[in-house]
């Protein structure tokens, strides 16, 4: 069946240092993969984007990369601020017409001032 | 992107009771998609709400437990029946999110979620 693994359920940084958390997947061809932020008590708000055919995507401080061969993501955030402390969620889209995603369970981040 | 408005937002029901979550969107809208969160696990999609038609549920999930009504384009409510304290959990609204820029792939935009907790 289709899994996918985040890292880890949480992950501490200092203020200033580089984020890296990581989605890996099994079972599965998606078409794409999408990163969400959830901060608590609200929903999951739609981050990035990145395509299988696409190796890199970036937004401001934002870098998500896809290795199809490894059936991983990595979603970076550069010069990390106290206000980036949230839960971050991948989740894989098949594509070809369907609405379908599959989520993992998220990465509580916290950036330590 | 669409503004999402969900009550209640958070509930503190008895065993055996129902309770009904209402999702209303600032604009029309054709898939509505209710997406279950309970604690330490991922989201979970219920059901797929379209105006006019049944919603279709997703494996594991049953239309006597999960009663979902789409009367509009713009409004769906989703009824946890019979609860158990296994029905705690967080329950999500979504739609797609048009604009995005992104042909081909199911952005989703969230409600904040109504958070139930069954005693």
């Amino acid at each position: 069946s289709q899994k996918i693994e985040q890292n880890s359920e949480a992950l501490n940084i200092q203020e200033g240092k580089t984020a890296t958390l990581t989605c890996n997947y099994t079972n599965y061809s998606p078409a794409y993969l999408q990163w969400y932020r959830q901060d608590p008590g609200r929903g999951p708000v739609f981050l990035l984007l990145i395509r299988e055919n696409e190796k890199e995507k970036r937004k401001e401080r934002l870098k998500v990369t896809f290795d199809t061969t490894l059936k991983q993501s990595l979603f970076h955030i550069t010069a990390s601020q106290p206000a980036d402390s949230a839960t971050y969620l991948c989740a894989l889209g098949s594509g070809a017409g369907s609405y379908q995603l599959t989520f993992g369970k998220g990465t509580k981040l916290s950036v330590i001032p | 992107s669409a503004v999402i408005s969900q009550k209640p937002s958070r509930d503190i029901c008895q065993r055996g009771t129902s309770l009904t979550i209402q999702c209303q969107v600032d604009s029309q809208v054709t898939m509505m998609f209710w997406y279950r969160q309970q604690p330490g696990q991922s989201l979970t999609l219920i059901a797929t709400a379209n105006q006019g038609s049944e919603a279709t549920y997703e494996s594991g999930f049953v239309i006597d437990k999960f009663p979902i009504s789409r009367p509009n384009l713009t409004f769906s409510t989703l009824t946890v029946s019979n609860m158990s304290p296994e029905d705690s959990s967080i329950y999500l609204c979504s739609v797609s999110s048009p604009g995005t820029g992104v042909a081909g792939a199911n952005v989703l935009t969230f409600g904040a979620g109504s958070r139930l907790t069954v005693l």
